[in-house]
């Protein structure tokens, strides 16, 4: 089956302790997003790829990185990990930008715990 | 901006009652409309999609109208299950700047139904 797949499901890291999440697509989509929640709340869109194209949204903390080395694959970088990062890190991805009755799907997501 | 607003929860029904989730919206634009259920620690997952005024998505026995005279875009069950059990996220995905669809969503539904 097609799917967004999110490794590891679960990450402990350390107060400060660089930390790295996976994503990986087999839809073939141009766009991955990531997007952060916290417990009770709405996800939060932190930025997007289309295609090779890096889109950040306008209050991301500079802490939180991303890269898109193929279309497959993309990654989240928390340079410095504080304890309100705890959170669960979302993927997800869409075939186009541009088109209105596109669909995200969703990815499993990764728990981060900091400690 | 745009805006979702859900019906405050946690709603809890006993099983094969009729669930209704409210949601309203706010456009600039055109948008697209969704409903995502979010089981416990997991990912967001398509329940349902209607992309023009008057159209109905259905999956799973739950069905939702998009209603643009009233912008809004009700979830409805007509007999609840145990594994219903979840948290429910109404969406829209409309232009934002740049030439990009994004989605925005309600703080979510708690959903829990009691045998």
């Amino acid at each position: 089956d097609a799917m967004v797949i999110q490794n590891p499901r679960y990450q402990v890291t350390q107060f400060g302790k660089p930390v790295t999440l996976s994503c990986s697509q087999t839809l073939n989509h141009n766009v991955m997003y990531w997007y952060q929640q916290k417990s009770s709340q709405a996800p939060k869109l932190l930025f997007h790829y289309y295609d090779k194209d890096f889109n950040n949204e306008a209050d991301t903390p500079d802490n939180f990185q991303s890269r898109r080395p193929n279309t497959s694959f993309c990654f989240l970088d928390i340079r410095s990990p504080g304890l309100g990062d705890a959170a669960m890190y979302l993927c997800a991805t869409s075939r186009d930008l541009q088109v209105r009755t596109d669909t995200q799907y969703f990815g499993p997501g990764t728990r981060l715990t900091v400690l | 901006g745009d805006s979702v607003t859900q019906m405050e929860g946690p709603v809890t029904l006993s099983e094969e009652a009729f669930l209704t989730i409210n949601c309203t919206y706010t456009a600039t634009g055109y948008p697209s409309l969704f409903w995502y259920v979010q089981y416990p620690g997991e990912g967001l997952q398509l329940l349902l999609k209607a992309t023009k005024a008057d159209d109905k998505g259905s999956n799973k026995g739950f069905e939702a109208t998009y209603r643009k005279e009233t912008t809004s875009f009700h979830l409805e069950k007509g007999s609840v299950q145990v594994s219903d059990s979840a948290v429910y996220f109404c969406a829209l995905s409309d232009l934002r700047g740049a030439g990009s669809y994004q989605l925005t969503f309600g703080k979510g539904t708690k959903l829990s139904v009691i045998p």
